[in-house]
């Protein structure tokens, strides 16, 4: 079946770091992939997405690529604030005539020292 | 716009009490949805609705029970609450499942006695 799977965490950086957290998927489909964020004590929201192959999604400095020959949506930025930490969820999902998919992966919590 | 509100923000029950975590939304979204999320496990899908009137199975749909009788409210309804669903509930609400972004409430963290 169709799964994600996300570096496990913690991922501790320092602060102006470049920051890679890798995501892989299997899809029977041609899913959207999406980055989601939780900051603590709050639900999650949206970071960036991209809904077909070599789209690149961007948002506040973060970036992911939809790689359709390696199944891979890594997430990116060149120098990470404390203000980044928090849990980071790779999901992809789809739409089928059978209802729909939206799979998480695990989520890797992210710590940015001062 | 609130966007996506749930409450009670907190809870805690006895094995074999009912209760509802209620979920509502001010974005006209046709499509709504309940998640728990455990440690390690990132989110699962309980039930989802495409619809008022609709609703379907999730991946973990055991224990729980919804009903979507108009566009913006959800609730999720425990029948005989056990220790196994000690869990934070997420609500959440799109326009499109397929390609759009799923707004969340601030969750629901329950406990099971």
């Amino acid at each position: 079946g169709d799964s994600v799977t996300q570096m496990e965490g913690p991922v501790t950086l320092s602060e102006e770091a470049f920051l890679t957290i890798n995501c892989t998927y299997t899809a029977t489909g041609y899913p959207s992939l999406f980055w989601y964020v939780q900051y603590p004590g709050e639900g999650l929201q949206l970071l960036l997405k991209a809904t077909k192959a070599d789209d690149k999604g961007s948002n506040k400095g973060f970036e992911a690529t939809y790689r359709k020959e390696t199944t891979s949506f890594h997430l990116e930025k060149g120098s990470v604030q404390v203000s980044d930490s928090a849990v980071y969820f790779c999901a992809l999902s789809e739409s089928s005539t059978g209802g729909f998919k939206t799979i998480f992966g695990a989520g890797t919590r992210l710590f940015v020292k001062a | 716009n609130a966007g996506v509100t749930q409450t009670p923000k907190f809870q805690v029950l006895k094995t074999g009490q009912s209760m509802t975590l209620q979920c509502a939304q001010d974005m006209n979204h046709e499509y709504m949805s309940w998640y728990r999320q455990d440690p390690g496990m990132g989110l699962r899908l309980i039930h989802y609705s495409v619809g008022a009137g609709i609703t379907d199975q999730g991946e973990v749909p055991n224990g729980y029970n919804v009903s979507r009788s108009t566009t913006e409210d959800f609730p999720l309804r425990l029948l005989s609450a056990a220790p196994s669903q000690t869990s934070v509930y997420f609500c959440a609400s799109t326009m499109d499942y397929g390609t759009d972004t799923q707004y969340f409430g601030p969750g629901t963290r329950l406990t099971v006695l």
